[in-house]
């Protein structure tokens, strides 16, 4: 899977939406992008993934770079249970299981 | 049912025991995955078994063993671990990456000491 790379740690105030970016300068053209979160003592959860348009579900959206070497993770309005390592992971499309791999991600954290 | 039961939540080991982590799914994903994550760090992928068949061995020590019984079911034994085995140990579920969902499902994981 092709790298990604993401800040350390971002802060955000409670009710104020929060975009987090992710560089993926080696993209392939069939690899989705990912979003996975973890929250403290869970295991990851599935965010969102896209593939060239920008997406949106009820957690977030997804805006991806017209060049799709960059996206950015969009959260409305973040809550104090918003707080979590934001993971971005490139995923190769086509036949298979393979596994996740797992940058650092960034730390969320959200201040009332 | 969207979920990815694992059992124990917590689990304490001498060097010497025998002990099995297990994981259960009923969402008929026919991927299932073994990840060790330690303090602080991203999850690493351990193992994949896709239609019951073991298909990537992460370089993983032969000390753990991992098991799928059935399609709902994914085993890890452990045996003769090493106090730097003590980790958060994940398991998940997911269609293939042809399927139209591909994400994957995560349980809560078993916190593993070894003493």
């Amino acid at each position: 899977d092709a790298k990604t790379t993401q800040p350390n740690s971002m802060e955000s105030n409670e009710e104020e939406p929060v975009h987090l970016p992710c560089n993926h300068s080696t993209i392939s053209g069939t690899d989705y992008i990912h979003w996975y979160r973890q929250l403290p003592s869970q295991g990851p959860e599935y965010v969102i993934h896209g593939l060239t348009s920008n997406v949106n579900n009820r957690m977030a959206s997804l805006a991806i770079a017209e060049d799709r070497k960059s996206s950015t993770l969009i959260l409305h309005r973040a809550t104090l249970r918003d707080a979590a390592v934001y993971y971005c992971i490139l995923r190769e499309s086509g036949g298979g299981a393979d596994g996740l791999t797992f940058g650092k991600g960034t730390h969320l954290i959200i201040q009332p | 049912d969207t979920e990815v039961t694992q059992t124990p939540k917590h689990l304490v080991m001498g060097m010497t025991n025998k002990k099995s982590l297990k994981c259960e799914q009923h969402m008929g994903h026919r991927a299932m995955y073994w990840y060790k994550q330690k303090a602080k760090k991203p999850p690493e992928l351990m193992f994949v078994y896709s239609y019951e068949k073991l298909s990537i061995n992460e370089s993983v020590p032969s000390r753990f063993s991992p098991e799928c019984p059935n399609s709902s079911l994914l085993n890890l034994h452990l045996h003769a671990l090493q106090p730097e085995d003590s980790a958060l140990y994940l398991c998940a579920s997911s269609g293939h990456r042809g399927a139209m969902n591909t994400e994957a499902f995560f349980g809560q994981g078993t916190r593993l000491t070894v003493v």
